[in-house]
């Protein structure tokens, strides 16, 4: 079975563009969330998605969103970039029908960079 | 609020030695804890979970974990390392209530021949 897959691996933005990142979960999996890594930094939680609603977001302005399709992929928008932004940002899945001690599995992640 | 702290930056170990890397919680109610590795430009793979039961936690490529209630750790580790070791290791644990996971800062694993 394919893991979960992110698009595109690489890109290059300029300021105060917008940027649209995809993810597919793994097959069975309903669950999506969105991570930023920062060079040298920890993941940070983004947002979680399961069956097409928000369940959760972290600290990060407005100008951050996603939203879950009926087949459970994701999008990941983020509008104005700023410098700031240039980071790794990686799509995980899980299947919330595992319980409490679910393991999300993550993508390569799509590599930003804002110049 | 739930953290986890890895508290070195790096740790050198020689090819053929047992390692450990060290994580440390703190959270309200049962942790739920986890152990992901990353290579140079890819995503973070499994290694290793702790949800309850046995504290001793077998994962892949020969990583268990040992988790202690009383001191808050649940430290990561090898009884023999290999130079393809050599990675980036991040300790997480989940906020209880969500499904979000909060992750350390990262040890640096290095692995010498």
């Amino acid at each position: 079975d394919a893991g979960v897959t992110q698009s595109p691996t690489h890109l290059i933005k300029t300021r105060g563009q917008q940027v649209t990142l995809r993810c597919s979960p793994i097959s069975g999996h309903k669950s999506v969330s969105w991570y930023q890594q920062v060079l040298g930094q920890g993941p940070q939680f983004i947002f979680q998605y399961y069956e097409k609603e928000e369940r959760g977001r972290g600290n990060f302005p407005d100008r951050f969103s996603a939203r879950q399709f009926p087949n459970y992929s994701s999008e990941l928008n983020v509008n104005a970039l700023l410098l700031g932004d240039s980071a790794l940002y990686l799509c995980a899945s899980t299947d919330v029908g595992q319980g409490a001690g679910n393991t999300i599995y993550f993508g390569e992640g799509s590599w930003l960079t804002v110049v | 609020a739930q953290s986890v702290a890895q508290p070195e930056d790096q740790v050198n170990v020689a090819e053929g030695n047992p390692l450990t890397v060290k994580c440390t919680y703190s959270v309200s109610g049962n942790p739920y804890l986890f152990w992901y590795v990353q290579y140079p430009n890819r995503g973070l793979q499994f290694l290793l979970k702790y949800i309850t039961g046995d504290n001793l936690v077998k994962g892949s490529y020969g990583f268990e974990a040992e988790f202690n209630k009383s001191q808050t750790s649940f430290h990561l580790k090898k009884p023999s390392a290999l130079v393809s070791d050599s990675a980036l290791y991040f300790c997480a644990v989940r906020d209880p209530g969500t499904y979000k996971y909060i992750f350390g800062t990262g040890t640096r694993l290095k692995v010498l021949a």
